[in-house]
């Protein structure tokens, strides 16, 4: 089974806090994912990364950097936080040059900023 | 560009009843399409997926056609469990792009 998994599942920071979020697959898959989750606007996609080192800005980036040091690895960072990055952040993972590319996810991180 | 359009929810139904979700898609080529769902408390996870026009996914006696000639794939299941009771995404993979575009998700509530 495939798993991804994320580093905490809840989640209280203050405002102005650097915040670090891990996402870790155990598939070897080279496609990485992070997605914010709000009531009434679905999935947005925040980044993704195809490979190691290599970085896609998605649909929300601003106020958001990523990391992606080791295939398995893909780290989300909130440089300064604010509350409006109140939110469910999801990880998501995939194969590459697949015509079904289905992703796989984590159990999602519940983000509170005061 | 791609896009997924879903019917609103909540939806509220009692156990046994059947089901029907809404799903249209606009794409360019031809994508795959996705449910997935979402139990409370967890990520999603993948429900069932089609790749080609007239393909029928189903699982856990969820199915959906891909319906290109409407640019459709609806949701249906005969009859809903309380189990059932979780949000619905569809989604779109087109081509060679690596994203996958989500609809905005439908909450089912099955009542016993």
């Amino acid at each position: 089974d495939v798993k991804v998994t994320q580093s905490s599942r809840y989640l209280v920071k203050r405002t102005g806090e650097k915040v670090f979020l891990e996402c870790v697959q155990d598939m070897d898959h080279e496609n990485m994912f992070w997605y914010r989750q709000d009531p009434g606007l679905g999935l947005r996609l925040i980044y993704f990364s195809y490979d190691v080192k290599m970085k896609e800005k998605g649909d929300i980036p601003e106020g958001y950097s990523v990391s992606r040091e080791k295939k398995e690895r893909f780290s989300l960072i909130l440089e300064s936080a604010s509350t409006n990055q109140t939110s469910m952040y999801l990880c998501a993972s995939s194969f590459r040059d697949r015509a079904m590319g289905e992703q796989y996810f984590g159990p999602g991180t519940r983000l509170t900023v005061t | 560009g791609n896009s997924v359009t879903q019917m609103e929810g909540p939806v509220t139904l009692s156990e046994e009843a059947f089901l029907t979700i809404n799903c249209t898609y606009t794409a360019t080529g031809y994508p795959s399409l996705f449910w997935y769902v979402q139990y409370p408390g967890e990520g999603l996870q993948l429900l069932l997926k089609a790749t080609k026009a007239d393909d029928k996914g189903s699982n856990k006696g969820f199915e959906a056609t891909y319906r290109k000639e409407t640019t459709s794939f609806h949701l249906e299941k005969g009859s809903v469990q309380v189990s059932d009771s979780a949000v619905y995404f569809c989604a779109l993979k087109s081509g060679g792009y690596q994203k996958v575009t989500f609809g905005t998700g439908t909450k089912l509530q099955v009542i016993p």
